[in-house]
């Protein structure tokens, strides 16, 4: 069965900061991969996907995610956090089957210091 | 492009009675339609998917008699709770996709308490 590992369920950086989700995903054939912003209590935003075209995917509000096949990893980045940004982040992986159900990782909680 | 909405977003009941939560894309089709609980400070938990037309396919462990999920249209899906008691408290959350996509959308959720 397919799973998805978020390391580091809190992250705190600086505004103006590089900004490092990490997700790594366990599945022996390439699945669909997607990063979700949550506001509280709110639905999830669709900020990127990865559905086997250009390994490196850019999404909204300047993120943006590298696959990378060797290290089955699918990181988010932001080159410059801001107060906005400030959220809960959770990666999540379509399985292939074609049930299209998603594996939800637990989540990584953003803090962005001023 | 892609929105979804749900109604109602806070609803409280009191324990024995039914709520019914309705989940709908406006302005796409959804062949499928997902419905999850979260839990605070938790990930989602799939409970049900949903396709238009069939009976929707549970979850190992979800109760289809107390959740029951009803897709009668491409636009509408309900998750009505029978018989809600306080630890069926929780955030419910719908998602739809449009045949042939992998990407979900989702509601911006509803927060259901019992008393």
């Amino acid at each position: 069965a397919q799973s998805v590992t978020q390391l580091g369920s809190h992250v705190s950086v600086s505004e103006g900061a590089l900004v490092l989700l990490r997700c790594n995903y366990s599945s022996s054939v390439p699945p669909y991969l997607f990063w979700y912003v949550q506001y509280p209590n709110q639905g999830l935003q669709l900020l990127l996907k990865y559905t086997s075209a250009a390994t490196l995917v850019k999404g909204i509000n300047g993120f943006e995610a590298e696959f990378k096949k060797s290290e089955t990893s699918f990181h988010l980045t932001k080159p410059s956090a801001h107060m906005s940004d400030a959220a809960e982040y959770f990666c999540a992986v379509s399985e292939a089957s074609g049930t299209y159900k998603y594996i939800f990782g637990t989540g990584t909680r953003l803090k962005v210091l001023a | 492009g892609a929105v979804v909405s749900q109604h109602p977003s806070r609803v409280i009941c009191k324990s024995g009675t039914s709520v019914k939560i309705e989940c709908r894309s406006l302005d796409f089709q959804a062949t499928t339609m997902f419905w999850y609980r979260q839990f605070p400070k938790k990930s989602l938990m799939l409970m049900a998917t949903s396709n238009e037309g069939s009976k929707a396919t549970y979850e190992q462990g979800v109760e289809k008699d107390k959740f029951l999920i009803n897709h009668a249209s491409l636009t509408l899906s309900t998750l009505t709770v029978t018989s809600a008691h306080p630890e069926d408290s929780s955030f419910y959350i719908c998602s739809a996709k449009l045949a042939g996509a992998y990407e979900q959308y989702f509601g911006p959720g509803t927060r259901l308490t019992v008393t």
